[in-house]
């Protein structure tokens, strides 16, 4: 049984692009979370979601990000306009069902912003 | 909101030595998870063990065994025999148990452990 997929696993964005980042859960499993690790930082969580739907966005940041979970494909978190403060570690963590369940984490995707 | 905090930035060990990283938490639930993620050099966030709050006996697995203080609020890993492949940085997490309430994990900033031959 596959792990939680990430890709890519190193993104490299000048100031003012666009970075896409994107994350295959376990089979089976149909709750995905987005998590933000800054340098020397444990994990920020950012958004939970489900199937079409976004559940908790508490921890995205108003401006610039969004993140979706298609019915069919990988859930993607979108970065528009890159700042170098987003450098960062992001982690897609999924599990089976939300409120029993372990999340078991993806290698996270190393964003750094030139 | 919740809080968890892990007062041990960094933490050493000899090889085959018992440690123990220390972490708190604050909560005004009663029900909820408790868990400790390894994270090695290569960055992924490995699951080491788990805790229910309901649960008055502490959990185990292998070499890692917590104790858990509930009313201290208290959440200790204890790594017993102690191998080079152990250094990581050690994450402490929390997470609510009630369905319907927050289903986001809340980390601690991590202890380094370093293991020495």
């Amino acid at each position: 049984n596959a792990g939680v997929m990430q890709n890519p696993r190193h993104l490299v964005r000048r100031r003012g692009q666009e970075a896409r980042l994107r994350c295959s859960p376990m089979k089976g499993h149909s709750h995905v979370y987005w998590y933000r690790q800054l340098p020397e930082e444990g994990l920020k969580f950012m958004v939970y979601l489900q199937k079409e739907n976004i559940i908790d966005e508490s921890g995205m940041p108003k401006e610039r990000f969004s993140a979706e979970f298609p019915k069919e494909g990988p859930s993607i978190l979108r970065i528009q306009q890159v700042v170098r403060g987003d450098s960062a570690a992001y982690f897609c963590a999924s599990s089976g069902r939300a409120w029993q369940e372990t999340q078991y984490f993806g290698p996270g995707t190393r964003l750094l912003v030139l | 909101a919740q809080t968890v905090t892990q007062s041990q930035p960094e933490m050493s060990v000899q090889e085959a030595e018992t440690v123990t990283l220390s972490c708190t938490y604050d909560t005004s639930e009663s029900d909820y998870y408790l868990f400790w993620y390894k994270q090695p050099p290569s960055r992924q966030m490995i699951l080491v063990i788990r805790q229910e709050a309901y649960k008055q006996q502490n959990a185990t697995e292998n070499r890692f065994s917590v104790n858990f203080q509930k009313a201290a609020k208290s959440f200790s890993l204890k790594i017993s025999d102690s191998q080079l492949g152990d250094a990581a940085m050690y994450f402490c997490a929390y997470r609510s148990w009630t369905q319907g309430g927050s289903e986001k994990l809340v980390f601690g900033k991590g202890t380094k452990l370093t293991v020495n031959p």
